[in-house]
């Protein structure tokens, strides 16, 4: 099992365009999630979903959107770059509820 | 609102003397509570669970213990290695129940 995965694990934006960062998980979990860490402020919750179809915001939803129709995919879309989107976003897939989390690798994106 | 504290200062200590980390919360009432190591550049990943009705929870070197009444889980890693070296991270439910609360994470140094 490659666990989850997360591409691309660098990224440069310019204010204003938009991207996708892509995450994949091979052990068959409903529940996955998408988090930003940034000095001093730890790990926060973007969004989550419990299955395909069905997602939700977390503590920083705003500036991202989400789309889950796989259980394996859970992509997060940025529609339009701003500089306080820079971070490292990592993804995560659990089993079932109160599990252990599954980290991605992470994407460093940077926006100028 | 829910807090989750941990200490900020990082935490020095020598090859061979036990290490105790200290994660406090407010505003919960968790079933769990994890730890999580992360190396740099890289995802959380995850090392115990204890439930609330476990008062202590042993793993190799690893002892996690959780008291409710004071809102408080301690981490200790016996017989330290510098391989130990790390950011360790306490993390409670989220709202939903489906993701995490991070705490901001307290870096360990194990010197030689």
């Amino acid at each position: 099992n490659a666990g989850v995965t997360q591409t691309p694990k660098f990224q440069v934006l310019k204010t204003g365009q938009s991207m996708t960062l892509q995450c994949a998980q091979d052990m068959n979990h409903e529940y996955m999630s998408w988090y930003r860490q940034d000095p001093g402020m730890g790990l926060r919750l973007i969004h989550y979903s419990v299955g395909a179809g069905i997602t939700d915001q977390g503590e920083v939803p705003n500036g991202y959107n989400v789309s889950r129709s796989t259980t394996e995919d859970f992509p997060l879309r940025l529609l339009s770059a701003a500089p306080s989107q820079t971070s490292v976003y990592f993804c995560a897939s659990v089993k079932e509820l109160g599990g252990e989390q599954f980290f991605g690798p992470g994407t460093r994106l940077t926006v100028l | 609102s829910q807090k989750i504290e941990q200490n900020s200062e990082a935490l020095n200590i020598q090859e061979g003397k036990t290490a105790t980390l200290t994660c406090n919360y407010t505003n919960y009432s968790p079933a769990y509570l994890q730890w999580y190591r992360q190396d740099p550049g890289r995802g959380p990943v995850f090392l115990l669970l204890i439930r609330e009705n476990e008062k202590e929870k042993r793993k190799e070197r690893l002892k996690v213990t959780f008291d409710t009444t004071l809102k408080q889980s301690l981490f200790h890693i016996t017989a330290s290695q510098p391989a130990d070296s790390a950011t360790y991270l306490c993390a409670l439910h989220s709202n939903s129940g489906y993701a995490l609360n991070f705490g901001k994470g307290t870096s360990l140094l194990v010197t030689p």
